[in-house]
């Protein structure tokens, strides 16, 4: 059974650049078809997908965060990351990080790792 | 881009009763990309229902889904004092790849 984990810091400050990486095990980052995803939640608000990585290394973000996003992988550590520059406290949010097989849903989700924009 | 509209915003019922949530698409979406998820408290999403209408892995039969076009539904049957949450609807289009209704939240 696959299992993902965010981690990294939970305070950013403002127009700093937040870095989260996400941990895969049970399951190889390298698989074919699988995309590996980063989705955020503001405090008491729905889903915003943010970006995935393609198990061959292609990218896609969402064009709302595009200009300011950038997912990589590890595949020697199993993880894959995301980093969002010039964030500000709009970007306070739980951030999570999602597996889909290309099938278009998300079975399988980490815990999710609030971070917070402040001075 | 697609935008999903849930209606109602809350919903409050009692246990044993039957939930209905609603899910619009701004346009007609393929059935096949239609997503249902749970969410409670503190947890990340939980996923239930895929292809508008199979269940995913572990999901009770009392929940179901239908729907085409743009209205789709999540239907659960009997409701348990765990189906309290939040539940979205996703679509999987293209820019942005995933797109996600504003929730619905289930009261007691």
């Amino acid at each position: 059974q696959v299992q993902l984990q965010e981690s990294g810091p939970g305070l950013v400050k403002p127009s700093q650049t937040l870095s989260l990486t996400c941990t895969v095990s049970g399951d190889s980052i390298s698989s074919g078809g699988n995309y590996w995803n980063w989705i955020r939640q503001h405090p008491g608000e729905g889903l915003e997908w943010i970006g995935y990585i393609s198990y061959s290394g292609r990218t896609d973000y969402n064009p709302s965060l595009r200009s300011r996003v950038t997912i990589s992988v590890d595949m020697s550590k199993s993880q894959f990351s995301l980093k969002l520059t010039s964030v500000t406290a709009a970007d306070t949010a739980v951030y999570y990080c999602a597996k889909d097989q290309g099938f278009g849903w998300l079975f399988d989700w980490g815990q999710g790792t609030l971070v917070t924009v402040s001075s | 881009e697609i935008v999903l509209t849930q209606s109602p915003g809350t919903l409050s019922l009692s246990p044993g009763e039957r939930a209905t949530l609603s899910c619009r698409a701004s346009q007609s979406v393929a059935s096949i990309y239609l997503a249902w998820y749970q969410q409670k408290p503190g947890q990340a999403p939980r996923l239930l229902i895929y292809r508008t209408s199979s269940r995913a892995s572990g999901i009770p039969d009392r929940f179901s889904g239908s729907g085409s076009g743009t209205d789709f539904t999540l239907t659960i049957s009997r409701l348990e004092p765990e189906d309290f949450a939040v539940y979205f609807c996703q679509h999987y289009g293209s820019s942005p790849i995933f797109t996600f209704g504003p929730g619905t939240k289930l009261d007691i």
